[in-house]
């Protein structure tokens, strides 16, 4: 069956560091990928998506590209900042169950 | 309105009571989606509606839990007979129908539901 699996957190980091949060799938078909965030507080709100291979998903700095032939989408940012401090969740849609199905999110915290 | 919108924000209850829990979807959006999220843990599906189809009540976890939605408006999630594990933040989400978008969902703050 479809499942995420998302690299474990909590992640710190130091204000303008990189930042990697790993997430690989397995799929039937061509899933579409999200990566949602939830920051302190507040709701779930989409961060990036990518709905075919090589597709490159992109906002507020944060990249992630599609690898079909890793199975992966993982999410990357080259500086990061105090106010990205949030869950991370790795999600994908299929489209045949009509759901969302979502990784365990990984905590991130950057310090000043 | 603009987004979902949940209430309560915020719910104590106490053990053995019961509780309703309602979302209000984005107007437009057939799709609608509840989830459990525990302290610390990932997104528990719950129930997921769309338009006038039978829902899938597959992720309720047992039989306290039920939910409803009129139409394509305002959805309740009731949970029975509540227990101290019911404590966890329940997400509503809606989206458009599955076969106009890929996926994507719009979600509530939340109701955070505590069972002394």
């Amino acid at each position: 069956g479809n499942s995420v699996t998302q690299m474990e957190g909590p992640v710190t980091l130091s204000e303008e560091a990189f930042l990697t949060i790993n997430c690989t799938y397995t799929a039937t078909g061509y899933p579409s990928l999200f990566w949602y965030v939830q920051y302190p507080g507040e709701g779930l709100q989409l961060l990036l998506k990518a709905t075919k291979a090589d597709d490159k998903g992109s906002n507020k700095g944060f990249e992630a590209t599609y690898r079909k032939e890793t199975t992966s989408f993982h999410l990357e940012k080259g500086s990061v900042q105090v106010s990205d401090s949030a869950v991370y969740f790795c999600a994908l849609y299929a489209g045949n169950n009509r759901k969302l199905i979502w990784g365990l999110g990984t905590s991130l915290a950057v310090n000043p | 309105g603009a987004g979902v919108s949940q209430s309560p924000s915020n719910k104590v209850t106490e053990k053995g009571k019961d509780v309703e829990l309602r979302c209000d979807p984005i107007s437009g959006h057939t799709a609608l989606y509840w989830y459990r999220q525990r302290l610390g843990q990932g997104l528990e599906f719950l129930i997921y509606f769309q338009g006038n189809s039978a829902p899938d009540k597959s992720g309720l976890p047992s039989d306290r839990f039920s939910a409803e939605r009129t139409g394509e408006s305002v959805s309740t999630l009731t949970i029975q007979r509540t227990q101290q594990e019911d404590s966890a933040v329940y997400l509503c989400a809606s989206s458009l129908a599955p076969g106009s978008n890929t996926g994507e969902l719009f979600f509530g703050e939340g109701s955070r539901l505590t069972v002394l």
